[in-house]
């Protein structure tokens, strides 16, 4: 099965640029990306998803690679209330129906 | 705009008693998950109904059972509660829109169930 890699951990000023990494080499034509992030104590929200383009949306942007073996979601300017775990996820046509699998997260610490 | 609703939110129960949790999806969406989430975990899928049909299955306990009902809120029923139990309980709808893949989640608050 295709899986994804994250960081566990990265560090940001507040209002600059996040860059957060996911590797999945193994992924394959019709696999979805999917990022969601989990503010403590609440439940995961959506952020972006994509499949072979760069994306953009109100909260953050999704840049792939030209192999399409990893993906960066960007954040443009962080702020305080983006310090979450950010999970990317497979979300692979070949798996057992649509549920997301969530795991190996990115705790990202947001600094004033 | 309408959101996930689970209630209760805080659930104490004791070993070996029983807890219904329950999930109203956000109006339109046919499809609902449940996730439990102990602390300092990710958030570990346990089963999703489509139309309210099981459609997966995944690290659901024997002692849990859940289903969905014709207006499309969904309940998760725990039997014989252990300590193990305890955790943050998420539901999550969606639209199946174009297979399912291409569409995003809603997760609810959550239902912290304490089993004391």
């Amino acid at each position: 099965d295709a899986k994804t890699t994250q960081p566990n951990s990265m560090e940001s000023n507040e209002e600059e640029p996040v860059h957060l990494p996911c590797d999945h080499s193994t992924i394959s034509g019709t696999d979805y990306i999917h990022w969601y992030r989990q503010l403590p104590s609440q439940g995961p929200e959506y952020v972006i998803h994509g499949l072979t383009s760069n994306v953009n949306n109100r909260m953050a942007s999704l840049a792939i690679a030209e192999d399409r073996k990893s993906r960066t979601l960007i954040l443009h300017r962080a702020t305080l209330r983006d310090a979450a775990v950010y999970y990317c996820i497979l979300r692979d046509v070949h798996n057992a129906g649509n549920m997301l699998t969530f795991g190996g997260g990115t705790r990202l610490m947001v600094k004033p | 705009a309408a959101g996930v609703i689970q209630s209760p939110r805080h659930l104490i129960k004791e070993k070996r008693e029983t807890a219904t949790l329950k999930c109203y999806p956000i109006p339109r969406h046919d499809t609902v998950y449940w996730y439990q989430q102990g602390p300092g975990q990710d958030p570990q899928f346990l089963i999703s109904f489509y139309e309210k049909m099981q459609s997966d299955k995944g690290s659901i306990p024997d002692r849990f059972s859940a289903q969905q009902f014709s207006d499309y809120h969904s309940e998760l029923n725990m039997s014989s509660l252990e300590l193990g139990d305890s955790a943050l309980y998420f539901c999550a709808s969606s639209s199946s829109g174009t297979g399912g893949l291409n569409t995003e989640a809603f997760f609810g608050q959550g239902t912290r169930l304490t089993v004391v």
